[in-house]
C-alpha cells in the first residue's frame, strides 16, 4: 500500500535555532498534505493543510511564521519550526492524500521534536 | 460533548485477554481511522473504514455507520499491544480529522 514517510523521527535542537521536518508520500502523488501536532497527553490537532503548489491553510492559533510549511511537489511537504523554542517541544505528525478519486488518507510515523 | 469520544479511557488487562475499544461520533463521516501510538509516540495506521468490518492478523475493526459506533478489538492479547489507540474520523465534506482523546491499553505478561 501506500507510504508515507516522515524524517526525522527524533530531533534535539538548541532554542532559537529551526528544524525542518520532512514528509514524503513514497508511491503515489499527494495533492493534500496535512500536519498535526499533539502536545502531551492530549490529542492531535490539525496545525495546517497545503495544496500542491499552493500555499498552506493555517488552523486558527497557529503561527504561520512560526511554522512554515512548503508543498513545493506532488511528493513532498515540509514543515519548519522557526526560532524554536522549548514550548515547541511536540509531536508532529503528518498525513498525505491522493485525493477523493484515489480515496485513502494515509499518516507519517510522526516526529518528535524536543528543543532545549 | 467532543465530537469523537473512545472509551475506556484506559484499560489493563491479561495477556490473551479479547480486547475491544469503542469509538462513538456525532458527525456525518467519509472515513473513520484506527491509529496505535507506542510509547515514543510513533504512530502506525491499523485500518481505514467506510463500511463494515476488517481483519489484519489479531486485530479486527468494525464499523457501524447508522449508528455512528467503531470498534477496534484485539483477539489473544500480547504485551506488545501495549500502546495507545487512537480513532480518528474524517469529515464528509473534507479530508480534516476529527480525532479522539485515545485510549491507553496495557496488557500485563
Amino acid at each position: 500500500g501506500a507510504v508515507v514517510s516522515q524524517h526525522p523521527s527524533r530531533v534535539i535542537c538548541k532554542s532559537g535555532t529551526s528544524v525542518k521536518i520532512e514528509c514524503r508520500s513514497l508511491d503515489f502523488q499527494a495533492t493534500t498534505m496535512f500536519w498535526y501536532r499533539q502536545f502531551p497527553k492530549q490529542s492531535l490537532m490539525l496545525m495546517a493543510t497545503s495544496n500542491e503548489g499552493s500555499k498552506a491553510t493555517y488552523e486558527q492559533g497557529v503561527e504561520k511564521d512560526k511554522f512554515l510549511i512548503n508543498h513545493a511537489s506532488l511528493t513532498l511537504s515540509t514543515l519548519t519550526v522557526t526560532s524554536a523554542h522549548p514550548e515547541d517541544s511536540s509531536f508532529y505528525i503528518c498525513s498525505a492524500t491522493g485525493g477523493r478519486s484515489t480515496g485513502e488518507l494515509f499518516f507519517g510515523e510522526g516526529s518528535r521534536l524536543t528543543v532545549l | 460533548k467532543n465530537e469523537v469520544e473512545q472509551s475506556p479511557q484506559n484499560l489493563t488487562a491479561q495477556e490473551g485477554e479479547f480486547i475491544t475499544i469503542n469509538c462513538s461520533y456525532s458527525v456525518g463521516i467519509s472515513a473513520l481511522h484506527w491509529l496505535q501510538q507506542h510509547p515514543g509516540g510513533g504512530i502506525v495506521s491499523l485500518f481505514m473504514l467506510s463500511s463494515g468490518k476488517k481483519k489484519h492478523g489479531r486485530l479486527i475493526a468494525t464499523i457501524n455507520i447508522q449508528e455512528k459506533h467503531s470498534s477496534l478489538h484485539i483477539t489473544a492479547s500480547h504485551p506488545r499491544d501495549s500502546a495507545v489507540y487512537i480513532c480518528a474520523v474524517e469529515e464528509d465534506s473534507n479530508y480534516q480529522l476529527i480525532w479522539g482523546a485515545g485510549t491507553k491499553l496495557i496488557i500485563k505478561p
